[in-house]
């Protein structure tokens, strides 16, 4: 069956330190992924998306990393702030049917 | 705005007292989806629907309906709620083509 997992349940860093977030998929099959930021009480919310033919895509202080060969995704943020506490998610799509399949989450915290 | 709107945010029940939980979007969307969300298991889809009228299951649908009778709603169902169902719950929605899914803000049940 779908497998996305994230390497580290936790992470900690120091406010304006670059944080580093990894995930791992099984379906080399998979068309599209997706970084969401979910804060306490809240729904996750889009960060950045990244199609399968690509292998970087940058945003405002966040870049995504897809390395096919080892199926592994990353999220980078520069300069990681307080508010970027939270519990980062990486998600496939299938396009095909438009299935979901969710990693479990790596909760970053921002030491002050 | 665009949004997904779920009610209630909170739910206490007990068990067999059926139950419904609304989820709502304004952005024209075909597909919704459902989810709920456990610790250490992250995101598991329970149903989703591709449009008016269709729906199928996801990875963990024993114990829980829906319809799709508006394309704007797609209510989640539970006829005899039991306490493994105490969760929170997420809908979804996104274009049928894929890409970003747009969560709602979660609703926190628990079954006593």
């Amino acid at each position: 069956g779908e497998s996305v997992g994230l390497h580290l349940p936790t992470l900690s860093v120091q406010e304006g330190d670059n944080s580093i977030i990894n995930c791992a998929y099984s379906n080399s099959a998979s068309d599209y992924f997706i970084w969401y930021k979910q804060e306490s009480g809240k729904g996750p919310q889009f960060i950045i998306d990244i199609r399968s033919n690509m292998d970087k895509r940058q945003g405002q202080r966040v870049t995504v990393l897809l390395n096919k060969t080892v199926k592994h995704l990353s999220l980078q943020i520069a300069a990681t702030q307080p508010g970027d506490s939270a519990v980062y998610f990486c998600a496939e799509n299938h396009l095909t049917g438009n299935q979901f399949y969710f990693g479990t989450g790596t909760s970053l915290t921002v030491i002050p | 705005e665009a949004q997904v709107t779920q009610n209630p945010r909170y739910l206490i029940t007990v068990t067999g007292k059926k139950l419904t939980v609304t989820c709502s979007q304004n952005m024209n969307h075909e597909y919704m989806s459902w989810y709920r969300q456990d610790p250490g298991l992250g995101l598991r889809q329970i149903y989703y629907s591709m449009n008016v009228e269709v729906t199928d299951k996801g990875d963990v649908p024993e114990g829980y309906k829906v319809s799709r009778k508006e394309k704007r709603n797609f209510p989640l169902i539970l006829e005899s709620p039991s306490p493994n169902q105490t969760s929170l719950y997420f809908c979804a929605s996104t274009l049928l083509e894929g890409g970003k899914l747009f969560f709602g803000s979660g609703t926190q049940l628990s079954v006593l």
